[in-house]
Order: C-alpha cells, then structure tokens, then sequence
C-alpha cells in the first residue's frame, strides 16, 4: 500500500492559517488523497479529499502538488476547536483507509 | 439524520472468551468498514463490507470476523480473545462511492 509521511506535531496560534503538510511519493494514479481528524475521545472525522485538483470546502483547503507526491491541509483560521490528529492518507479501491501515524496539531490561544 | 451508532460502547472481557460487536450505519450507507486503534499500532483496517459481501479485508487473523445484514448494519466478532486485543474498535460507513466516510464513537474493547 502506498504510505503517507506527516510530521508527528504541528503548532499554531489560534485564528492563523495553518499549512499541515504530507508526503506520498509512492502515490498511484488511481489513489485519492483523504484528510481526517480525530478529536480526543472520538472517532475520526471527514475533512477533505481530492485527486488533482485543489479542492475546497467549508473545513478546509485542500492543495496537491503537480506531481500528486505531497499535499498540503489548509486551515484557514485555526480555533480551539481544531486541536486534533490529523491524518493523510491514499485511498484505493474500495473504502479501505490506511492511516499513519498523523499530526498533532496544537492550537494556542 | 442519525449518526453510526456502536454498541456497546464499553466492554470487558477475559482471555479465551469471544464478543460481538454492534454497528448500525447511518440510513441509506451501504458499505460498513470497522478499523481497531491502539496506542500502539494506530488505526488499522480490519474488513469492509458492501451490501452483505466481504469486499475488502486487512492482515487480521482468522479470529477476527464479520458480516452485514440485509439491513447495512454490520457485527464483528471477535473469538479466542487476547489481551492484545484491548483496543477501541471503530466502525465506519459511506454511500457507495462518495470517499467520505463517517465513523462511529467505537467501543472501547478490554481484555483482561
């Protein structure tokens, strides 16, 4: 399975942008990119996905290299609210998710 | 619109004994993944089916089973429990095709 690499922890001051970044050089031209987070005692949660393009929604932004071997998460003003792991990963066939080891995010008031 | 719901949301079990757990999916979701996360691993895939056929399985022993009803909802057992066993097992469902997934509160599995 192709593999995603995170930094482990990330830190950010509440209402700036954060950029988390990914790394998925073995990415195949089938595999979409998915973004998920999990909050302290909860299940992970959908942020965002893509398979070239630039993708936004109402969470995030999601920006994909031309290449398609990294990834950047944009959160546009960080609060509180989004101190969780968050997790890259290559999504195949099917709805089987491989998660890594994601990024802490830690958010400063 | 009600969420995936899991049940129970707590377990204690000792080794050698097996368990069943419980996952409803939200309404009209057809496919039911279910992963296990420990400290140690992480989230690891466990199987996922789709309109009551296995279609994807991840590098679980034989021990670790499931099935999905007519109805989505989806059990998974476990037989022949260990104490690694002890983790929170999450359950997961999508429409068929739309990449997002929604996950379960998980139920929180021990094994002593």
């Amino acid at each position: 399975d192709a593999k995603t690499t995170q930094p482990n922890s990330m830190e950010s001051n509440e209402e700036e942008p954060v950029h988390l970044p990914c790394n998925h050089s073995t990415i195949s031209g089938t595999d979409y990119i998915h973004w998920y987070r999990q909050l302290p005692s909860q299940g992970p949660e959908y942020v965002i996905h893509g398979l070239t393009s630039n993708v936004n929604n109402r969470m995030a932004s999601l920006a994909i290299a031309e290449d398609r071997k990294s990834s950047t998460l944009i959160l546009h003003r960080a609060t509180l609210r989004d101190a969780a792991v968050y997790y890259c990963i290559l999504r195949g066939a099917g709805n089987m998710l491989t998660f890594g080891g994601g990024t802490r995010l830690m958010v400063k008031p | 619109k009600a969420g995936v719901t899991q049940t129970p949301r707590y377990l204690i079990k000792t080794r050698g004994q097996q368990v069943t757990l419980s996952c409803s999916p939200i309404s009209g979701h057809r496919s039911v993944s279910w992963y296990q996360q420990t400290p140690g691993q992480g989230l690891q895939f466990l199987f996922e089916y789709f309109s009551e056929t296995q279609r994807n399985k991840g590098n679980f022993p034989g021990r670790f089973s499931g099935r999905q009803f007519s109805n989505s909802r989806s059990e998974m057992n476990v037989s022949t429990l260990e104490l690694g066993d002890s983790a929170l097992y999450l359950c997961a469902s999508s429409l068929q095709g739309s990449g997002e997934q929604f996950f379960g509160p998980g139920t929180r599995l021990t094994v002593l």
